[in-house]
């Protein structure tokens, strides 16, 4: 059983258009954070949100925690070909100390 | 202030042999995830270690697949007895006591042959 799930799996888009991402939950996390990974590397760590409702912004890139801390959007504006990856969003439950990640979604942003 | 690190980045093994796969976590981090990912597709949880102690394995396959993280050392992920169905990129990450945030070496990408 996946403990966060995203949506959409997979997503291909035209350059200068805006996505949302999404990962919910049944389970309040104490924190969750997002990633990106492009082929051949490793994730790399956008962001981190921990309060719910928060939300925080990475030049194009907008995150939003949920009130309840059991989910978290990620939008995109404007979305250019260097977006291009996979996106996991991860966090850590309220209760216990463990990492859990997401199933991912992959973006292309098309020129 | 090195990151995970992860060797070999690439590994060939013919079928049968075994594979063995090193993570350094990062300095000061005493948690370490192993992951395994298949192209196009997302991270697959393996095992959650912690110094000499396996937290979670629910995750890893019952047979030939091992972890470890002793004391002193780089955590290990052993494959005996590869077949062609373990090849793919497999990842760890290291967590810092406050569990806060993970991250990742950059893979090695396991090929049988």
């Amino acid at each position: 059983t996946q403990l966060l799930e995203q949506s959409p799996q997979f997503l291909s888009i035209q350059e200068g258009e805006n996505l949302t991402v999404y990962c919910n939950s049944s389970s309040v996390f104490s924190s969750l954070q997002w990633y990106r990974q492009e082929p051949g590397e490793g994730p790399v760590l956008l962001v981190t949100v921990v309060t719910g409702g928060e939300v925080k912004k990475l030049k194009r890139l907008t995150f939003q925690f949920g009130d309840a801390r059991k989910d978290s959007s990620l939008h995109i504006t404007a979305a250019q070909p260097g977006d291009t990856g996979l996106y996991l969003c991860a966090g850590v439950k309220n209760t216990g100390n463990q990492f859990y990640f997401g199933t991912g979604t992959s973006l292309t942003v098309i020129p | 202030n090195a990151g995970v690190m992860q060797n070999p980045r690439h590994l060939v093994r013919r079928r049968g042999q075994e594979a063995r796969l090193r993570c350094s976590p990062m300095k000061g981090h005493s948690h370490v995830y192993w992951y395994r990912q298949l192209p196009e597709e997302g991270l697959k949880f393996m095992v959650y270690l912690q110094k000499e102690n396996i937290i979670d394995e629910s995750g890893m396959p019952k047979e030939r697949f091992s972890a470890e993280f002793p004391k002193e050392g780089p955590s290990i992920l052993r494959i005996q007895q590869v077949v062609r169905g373990d090849s793919a990129a497999y990842f760890c990450a290291s967590t810092g006591q406050a569990n806060t945030e993970a991250f990742f070496g950059q893979g090695t990408r396991l090929t049988v042959v």
